[in-house]
């Protein structure tokens, strides 16, 4: 089975600057997919950058990328020039590539917030 | 398109009450799931619908029953409601998994 693992309990950031929150999976699987969601206070589950365990390439999406170290088995988040909008709770997810399931495993997250 | 929809949004029962949590996509995913949230625990999956006619449990199935009635919905019913089944219900969908997957806004229940 996968396990998913945030060691950051919370965090907290200046406006501004930068912010690298990390993620640890176990699987013995060769092919998988690894996602960041965003909880806002709203409570709404946003994607917010994938990658898939075959590229090598990191994934970047504007303000948010993503190192992911495939023999480390760690994927960590990384958010550039922090906007108060991005004080939320950050989730970690793991997702096979094969078979019928495709669940969802998550991590228990990571409480940051961002300060003026 | 309103992506995925969940009803009630909010919702309060007395223990051994029982309670249907709607789920509809728009977006002609073939896969639907639903997850709940407890503080500290992140989501677990509680059943998931790989396409439409199958379902199956995941980690926490025990207390409820699932019915993917057509390709769009998916409901969570609760026969008889326990306070350990106070949490925030997501339900999700997917279409390729690559992509991962959309979630609805969530119901807050809260079991007396």
């Amino acid at each position: 089975a996968q396990t998913v693992t945030q060691s950051q309990p919370e965090m907290s950031v200046q406006e501004a600057e930068t912010v690298t929150l990390s993620c640890t999976y176990d699987t013995s699987e060769n092919n998988y997919y690894l996602f960041w969601y965003k909880q806002p206070p709203s409570r709404q589950m946003i994607l917010v950058i994938r990658q898939e365990a075959y590229k090598q390439q990191n994934a970047t999406e504007n303000r948010f990328s993503v190192n992911f170290q495939k023999a480390a088995k760690s994927f960590s988040l990384k958010i550039s020039d922090s906007q108060l909008g991005d004080t939320a709770m950050y989730f970690c997810a793991f997702s096979r590539s094969g078979g019928s399931n495709y669940k969802l495993t998550f991590g228990k997250g990571t409480l940051l917030t961002v300060n003026p | 398109n309103a992506g995925v929809t969940q009803t009630p949004k909010f919702q309060v029962l007395k223990t051994g009450q029982s309670m249907t949590l709607q789920c509809a996509q728009d977006m002609n995913h073939n896969s639907m799931y639903w997850y709940r949230q407890d503080p500290g625990m992140g989501l677990r999956l509680i059943y998931y619908s790989a396409s439409e006619g199958t379902t199956d449990k995941g980690e926490v199935p025990n207390g409820y029953n699932v019915s993917r009635l057509n390709k769009r919905e998916f409901s969570l019913r609760l026969e008889s409601a326990a306070p350990s089944q106070t949490s925030v219900y997501f339900c999700a969908s997917r279409q390729v998994p690559y992509l991962g997957q959309f979630f609805g806004p969530g119901t807050r229940l809260t079991v007396l």
